[in-house]
């Protein structure tokens, strides 16, 4: 059978307003970041990365923050929709190795 | 952007037999390709990463010889999980490092689900 997984922490956000999604990494080594988006049954897709070197990138509608003092990252969405429900993961390379945070789930509420 | 495909999707099959994963990169060249299982709820574990050309590292706690792994070209990378077990029922995913971008970037194909009766 299947294991029991742990509980998501869940986001809730209202259609339209903006949504933050945070993640602790640990290496202090990492130098690239990445965020994915996970809809159900399906593969990660990439919406967004940052490197060391920045604090701050923008895509269309998404914002990554790499806040390399305390090893934070987040993700704001802005204007969020129903196609945002997702699980979104955070992810931190150090050359090849990449390891995944354990994600979040977005819940966009109509 | 980069597209990595998966096959099959979905894979039903008796307990004991094996079952192959194929993982290709559609549009670009991947060196390296790397396959995660996926448990419900829960984040992506690393199972192996696999480099054109050379035998796959595993990680701590993968039975290399239970899940074997080829990747015998730059565009495709197989996982074999030889005599399933109802306990590997699970997603299995692949993605790919595009080298010749300068991003580094893993694509992931859309996942497997394998079920072993």
């Amino acid at each position: 059978g299947e294991s029991v997984g742990l509980h998501l922490p869940t986001l809730s956000v209202q259609e339209g307003d903006n949504s933050i999604i945070n993640c602790a990494y640990s290496n202090s080594a990492s130098d690239y970041f990445i965020w994915y988006k996970q809809e159900s049954g399906k593969g990660p897709q990439f919406i967004i990365d940052i490197r060391s070197n920045m604090d701050k990138r923008q895509g269309q509608r998404v914002t990554v923050l790499l806040n390399k003092t305390v090893k934070h990252l987040s993700l704001q969405i802005a204007a969020t929709q129903p196609g945002d429900s997702a699980v979104y993961f955070c992810a931190e390379a150090d050359g090849q190795n990449f390891v995944f945070g354990p994600g979040t789930r977005l819940s966009v509420l109509p | 952007g980069a597209v990595v495909s998966q096959h099959p999707s979905r894979v039903i099959c008796k307990s004991g037999t094996s079952v192959k994963i194929e993982c290709r990169s559609l549009d670009f060249q991947a060196t390296t390709m790397f396959w995660y299982r996926q448990f419900p709820k829960q984040s992506l574990m690393l199972m192996a990463t696999s480099n054109e050309g050379s035998k796959a590292t595993y990680e701590q706690g993968v039975e290399k010889d239970k899940f074997l792994i080829n990747h015998a070209s730059l565009t495709l990378s197989t996982l074999t999980v030889t005599s399933a077990h109802p306990e590997d029922s699970s997603f299995y995913i692949c993605s790919a490092l595009d080298r010749l971008t300068s991003t580094d970037t893993q694509y992931f194909g859309p996942g497997t689900r394998l079920t072993v009766l």
